[in-house]
């Protein structure tokens, strides 16, 4: 089984700032991790996603995310941020084995970023 | 453009009353999804289907049901036995190299 932890509910930031949201997972199994945006009343949309390979991942909208094996973390970073930016970020985790498995979710951190 | 549609958007249910969800996919993925969000609570996995006929339930499937008759579809059902179903329930679906897909979600209230 896995878990996810975001270790901030809510970050504020001041636009032009840099950022990092952290999450930290656990699992038994290797993973595959994923990083979604949720607007007011919206689904998710998808930011990135580590599959394999380097593990550096470049998302949308100028966030990318390092995934460290050693410290099980995929922390999500943006060097300058947007008003645009505000929003709630979800980290997520799924088992390698089972493809089309359960995607496990954290709590959220709400990004509030202010002029 | 494929994508995930779900309605409606918004879904008013009287207390005792059964209610069913509607969530369709053209992205021909094999696996969906239901989802269920609270404020400060993230989102839970209702129940999950990774084949047509199949389907497992997640960490809260008490008061909900689930068909999949066909690749397309995974309607969910809110029924009177759940005490709590004020809620904002997100479907998604997934081929793991592109990851999941969500729709844009239905807001269920009891009124």
């Amino acid at each position: 089984a896995q878990s996810v932890t975001q270790l901030d509910s809510q970050v504020p930031v001041f636009e032009e700032a840099p950022v990092e949201l952290r999450c930290n997972y656990s699992s038994s199994v290797s993973v595959y991790l994923f990083w979604y945006v949720q607007y007011p009343n919206q689904g998710l949309q998808l930011l990135l996603k580590y599959l394999s390979g380097s593990t550096l991942v470049k998302g949308i909208n100028g966030f990318e995310a390092e995934f460290n094996k050693s410290q099980t973390s995929f922390h999500l970073r943006k060097p300058s941020v947007h008003i645009s930016d505000t929003a709630e970020y979800f980290c997520a985790v799924t088992g390698r084995a089972n493809q089309g498995g359960k995607l496990i979710f954290g709590q959220g951190t709400e990004l509030s970023v202010k002029p | 453009d494929g994508g995930i549609t779900q309605s409606p958007k918004y879904l008013f249910r009287k207390e005792g009353q059964n209610v069913t969800l509607s969530c369709e996919q053209n992205l021909n993925h094999d696996a969906m999804y239901w989802y269920r969000q609270d404020p400060g609570q993230g989102l839970r996995l209702i129940y999950y289907s990774q084949i047509v006929n199949d389907f497992q339930k997640g960490d809260i499937a008490e008061g909900y049901s689930v068909s999949r008759e066909k690749k397309e579809s995974f309607p969910l059902t809110v029924t009177s036995a759940q005490k709590n179903p004020t809620a904002f329930y997100l479907c998604a679906s997934s081929m793991i190299q592109y990851g999941y897909t969500f729709g844009s979600g239905t807001r269920l209230t009891v009124v």
